[in-house]
């Protein structure tokens, strides 16, 4: 099955700052990489994805990368915020199986 | 939409009772999701849903067990409850084809075994 891991398990940056969340996967079938966040006492949702025939996809502050020969894709965040703050989970999948989450990563953004 | 749904939000149960925590969705999803998160853990699958009538088994599920009568519905009994179940639930759902695999999760069922 697939393994999804994700790296560091903690980050903290000062604000303004960019921050990079680095993701490997197992199986070169997989084709969907989301990346959800959830803050502090609330559920995981989803902040932005990539298909793997795209490279690269960004919204406002934040990116990500997808790397399909190396198997493995980044969330990239620029200029972060305190509000940015939280527990960011890559994940993997393809088709009609069912996703494999990363173990999670907790950024800290201190003002 | 209300989207994903979970009852009840805060439960204290104490070792050895059981309790069915209810979650439903009104997006038509094909497939549901139940997940535990321990404190600063990230998410452990416990059981899926493929459809109405099949269910699987993922990575924790010992101590559980699931129904899916409905494509709404997709309720999560414990039994004998004991203090490793201890934990948050998520329950989540998705439309698994092509270009919809997004999973939207309910808001969860805090669970304090005593």
């Amino acid at each position: 099955g697939e393994n999804v891991e994700q790296h560091p398990s903690t980050l903290s940056v000062q604000e303004g700052d960019s921050a990079v969340i680095k993701c490997t996967y197992s199986d070169s079938a997989s084709n969907y990489f989301p990346w959800y966040k959830q803050e502090l006492g609330k559920r995981p949702q989803l902040i932005i994805d990539i298909r793997s025939n795209v490279g690269e996809k960004k919204d406002q502050r934040i990116a990500v990368t997808l790397n399909k020969t190396a198997k493995h894709f980044s969330l990239h965040i620029t200029e972060t915020q305190p509000e940015d703050s939280a527990v960011y989970f890559c994940a993997a999948s393809r088709g009609s199986y069912i996703p494999t989450f990363g173990r999670g990563t907790s950024l800290i953004v201190h003002p | 939409n209300a989207g994903v749904t979970q009852t009840p939000k805060f439960r204290i149960l104490k070792i050895g009772q059981s309790m069915t925590l209810q979650c439903a969705q009104d997006m038509n999803h094909n497939y549901m999701y139940w997940y535990r998160q321990d404190p600063g853990m990230g998410l452990k699958l416990i059981y899926y849903s493929v459809g109405a009538g099949i269910t699987d088994k993922g990575e924790v599920p010992n101590g559980y067990n699931v129904s899916r009568s409905t494509t709404e519905d997709f309720p999560l009994r414990l039994e004998l409850a004991a203090p490793s179940q201890t934990s948050v639930y998520f329950c989540a759902s998705s439309y698994l084809a092509a270009d919809e695999e997004t999973q939207y999760f309910g808001p969860g069922t805090r669970l304090l075994v005593l």
